[in-house]
C-alpha cells in the first residue's frame, strides 16, 4: 500500500499562476522527498525536508511539512509551461520500519497551460 | 542527464520468456534501486543493493531477481513473463545506503512490453 498519497490527482492551471500539491502519509517519517517526472521519463529529485523542519525553499519551490497532521505541501510559484509534469512525494517508514526504502505516492499530474 | 544509464530502452517479448535489464549507477554511487511503474500500481519499489549486497526488498515477485556486480552495475532478471509485467522499469542510484536520507538519481527507464 502507498505510504504517501498526493492530492489532487490532477491539476490544470495557467502560466504564471501558483500550483499547490498536497501529500498525506500514514506513519511517522524521518524525511519526505518530492520528485518530478516528465511523461515516461525518469524521476528527478526536487527537494528533501527532514521531519524536524517545517518549511524549505528551493528556487520557485516551497515545501511545508506538518508532522502532526502527517501532511506536506509543494508550492510552485509563477508556474511555467515547462513545469508540466507529474509530481510525487516519497516517504520512508520512519522509526517503525526500514530506513532503506522510499514509498512513492501515485502522483499529481500538473498541466500548466501557456 | 542523471548519470544513471539503463539498457535497453525498449524491450518487447512474449509471455513465458526471460529478460535482463541492466543499470549502471552514477559514478561514485554505491546503492542501486529498482522500481516498476505501471498505470494501475504506480511506482513500486522492487529491491535495493548497496555495494554488492541486497539491502532492502519491496514488492518484488519471486520470478524476478537482481544482483549488483563488483563494478557496481546491476541487473534485474525477469522470468516467466506475464502480460501484467508490462511496465516501465527504473533504476536509481545514490551514494548512501539509506534511501530516505538522500536523493536518488533515476535512469531513463526500460519500457517492457510483454505480448
Amino acid at each position: 500500500s502507498q505510504q504517501g498519497e498526493e492530492d489532487p490527482q490532477a491539476l490544470s492551471i495557467q502560466e504564471g499562476e501558483n500550483a499547490t500539491m498536497n501529500c498525506s502519509y500514514k506513519t511517522s517519517i524521518n524525511n519526505l522527498q518530492w520528485y518530478r517526472q516528465n511523461s515516461g521519463r525518469g524521476l528527478v529529485h526536487l527537494i528533501l525536508i527532514r521531519s524536524n523542519e517545517r518549511e524549505k525553499h528551493s528556487g520557485r519551490l516551497r515545501v511545508t511539512l506538518d508532522t502532526s497532521k502527517k501532511s506536506s505541501s509543494l508550492l510552485i510559484t509563477a508556474s511555467r509551461a515547462a513545469d508540466t509534469a507529474s509530481y510525487f512525494c516519497a516517504t520512508d517508514a520512519g522509526s517503525g520500519g526500514s530506513n532503506y526504502k522510499l514509498t512513492f505516492g501515485k502522483g499529481t499530474l500538473l498541466t500548466v497551460n501557456p | 542527464d542523471s548519470g544513471v544509464t539503463q539498457t535497453p530502452k525498449h524491450l518487447i517479448t512474449a509471455t513465458g520468456q526471460r529478460v535482463t535489464l541492466r543499470c549502471s549507477p552514477r559514478s561514485g554511487d554505491l546503492s542501486v534501486y529498482w522500481y516498476q511503474q505501471s498505470l494501475d500500481q504506480g511506482l513500486q519499489f522492487l529491491i535495493q543493493y548497496y555495494n554488492g549486497e541486497e539491502r532492502a526488498k519491496g514488492n518484488i515477485l519471486e520470478r524476478f531477481s537482481a544482483q549488483q556486480f563488483p563494478d557496481l552495475h546491476s541487473e534485474l532478471n525477469l522470468s516467466s513473463l506475464e502480460l501484467g509485467d508490462s511496465a516501465l522499469y527504473f533504476c536509481a542510484s545514490s551514494f548512501s545506503g539509506y534511501s530516505s536520507y538522500n536523493e536518488q538519481f533515476f535512469g531513463p527507464g526500460t519500457r517492457l512490453t510483454v505480448l
